[in-house]
């Protein structure tokens, strides 16, 4: 059972948009950043957003973060079917004092 | 460019040892909080454990707090992570990243592969 709570799976069509979801609690996302990662089949995760909404160098603006008190989201404009992969939500529990992930979001491009 | 690359993963007895490394290059070591993250076969990411800068602080997810050490030493550019006790559901693969997740992991390993089985 994870701490923050994603959608197991998620589908649009190529072209589209989707949004994934991340509830928490005011010791983890309601009080510190949220970064987001995306990871294609046998690789290792890479980091899409950071501090909730800040892209890292090379990361297209189709990738977009959002966050608005105990929940954060991540948006992805124009799927490509190269995007099709699992995406985590993580941060740091303030309670906990230790990081937690989402279960993880498998996205099809249908 | 910047790298990391871990080592030392293998097959383990249960209530075994093992001591994984993660050798940095191509940015200042000493600067950032390093971390470690597993991932069982076919489930999600879970955090383990993180250390500052200096090395005087970290973190366990308690999952695994009490069979855990996670150490690095600047001079070599190299975090340790010593297992103890391992059981059967610490199988995973285990990467290390660069950073916190407080600002993000922007680097990750290409991890290296525990397997804790008689």
């Amino acid at each position: 059972q994870s701490v923050l709570t994603q959608p197991p799976s998620v589908s649009a069509a190529p072209g589209q948009k989707v949004t994934i979801s991340c509830s928490g609690s005011s010791s983890n996302i309601g009080n510190n950043y949220v970064s987001w990662y995306q990871q294609l089949p046998g690789t290792a995760p890479k980091l899409l957003i950071y501090e909730n909404n800040r892209r890292p160098s090379g990361i297209p603006d189709r990738f977009s973060g959002s966050k608005s008190g105990t929940s954060a989201t991540l948006g992805i404009t124009g799927l490509q079917t190269g995007d099709e992969a699992d995406y985590y939500c993580g941060t740091w529990d303030s309670s906990l004092s230790a990081g937690v992930f989402g279960g993880g979001t498998k996205l099809t491009v249908l | 460019e910047v790298q990391l690359l871990e080592s030392g993963g293998g097959l383990i007895q249960p209530g075994g040892s093992l001591r994984l490394s993660c050798e940095a290059s191509g940015f200042t070591f000493s600067s950032y909080a390093m971390s470690w993250v597993r991932q069982a076969p076919g489930k999600g990411l879970e955090w383990v454990s993180v250390i500052s800068g200096s090395g005087d602080i970290t973190y366990y997810a308690d999952s695994m707090k009490g069979r855990l050490t996670f150490s690095r030493d600047n001079s070599k550019n190299t975090l340790y992570l010593q297992m103890n006790s391992l059981r059967a559901e610490d199988t995973a693969v285990y990467y290390c990243a660069k950073g916190h997740l407080l600002g993000g992991f922007d680097i990750w390993g290409q991890g290296t592969m525990v397997t804790v089985s008689s």
